[in-house]
């Protein structure tokens, strides 16, 4: 079974540009998430969909950052424009029903450099 | 709010050592925890989990046991291996709830 798959594996911007992040999650899971690793911190939740519809953005800076799941499969994480504390890891993961388990699966996480 | 202290690491133990991480938690309700593990390179996994008061999870030789009246959930290991090397988080799933709270993580290496 293929995992939860994350793109790129690393980018590095200067302050004020813009990046996107891709996350593919494994097939057939309903719920997806997108979590901010910074270094020395535990993962932050940042957004869920449960299918293509929003459960929780409530820790998501709505001024920069952006998420979509058009179709309840992939999703598109961006930030525009990104500042210096956003350098982080930002983590993807899926779970096939609700997430009230908390059993999730991670990707590799996308590393994000800030210059 | 709710919230998850973990010991600070890196911890650096002699392979065939006993581990044990530190997890204590700040939760309404009654959380259900979990340990998850990121090894070098890899995702994070789920290592374990408990979701009621004197549950025991166990796998790979690893154990926690979700103590109530101490608020812990510490990871036990009787003898570390070479492979154990990872960063481990503490994490809580409040009841009714789907958004799990993490620690900031332990960094285990296990040395020959």
């Amino acid at each position: 079974e293929a995992g939860v798959a994350q793109s790129p594996r690393y980018k590095i911007i200067e302050k004020r540009q813009s990046v996107a992040f891709w996350c593919n999650p494994i097939s057939g899971h309903a719920t997806l998430y997108w979590y901010q690793q910074i270094l020395g911190q535990g993962p932050k939740l940042l957004i869920q969909f449960q299918n293509n519809g929003v459960v929780d953005d409530s820790q998501l800076p709505k001024d920069r950052f952006s998420a979509e799941r058009l179709k309840g499969v992939d999703s598109t994480l961006k930030i525009q424009p990104a500042k210096l504390e956003d350098s982080a890891v930002y983590l993807c993961a899926s779970s096939l029903g609700t997430g009230r388990t908390g059993e999730l699966f991670f990707g590799e996480g996308s590393r994000l450099t800030v210059l | 709010g709710n919230s998850v202290t973990q010991m600070e690491g890196p911890v650096t133990l002699s392979e065939e050592a006993f581990l044990t991480i530190n997890c204590t938690y700040t939760a309404t309700g009654y959380p259900s925890l979990f340990w998850y593990v990121q090894y070098p390179g890899e995702g994070l996994q789920l290592l374990l989990k408990a979701t009621k008061a004197d549950d025991k999870g166990s796998n790979k030789g690893f154990e926690a046991t979700y103590r109530k009246e101490t608020t812990s959930f510490h990871l036990e290991k009787g003898s570390v291996q070479v492979s154990d090397s990872a960063v481990y988080f503490c994490a809580l799933l409040t009841g009714g709830g789907n958004k799990l709270t993490f620690g900031t993580g332990t960094q285990l290496k296990v040395e020959l």
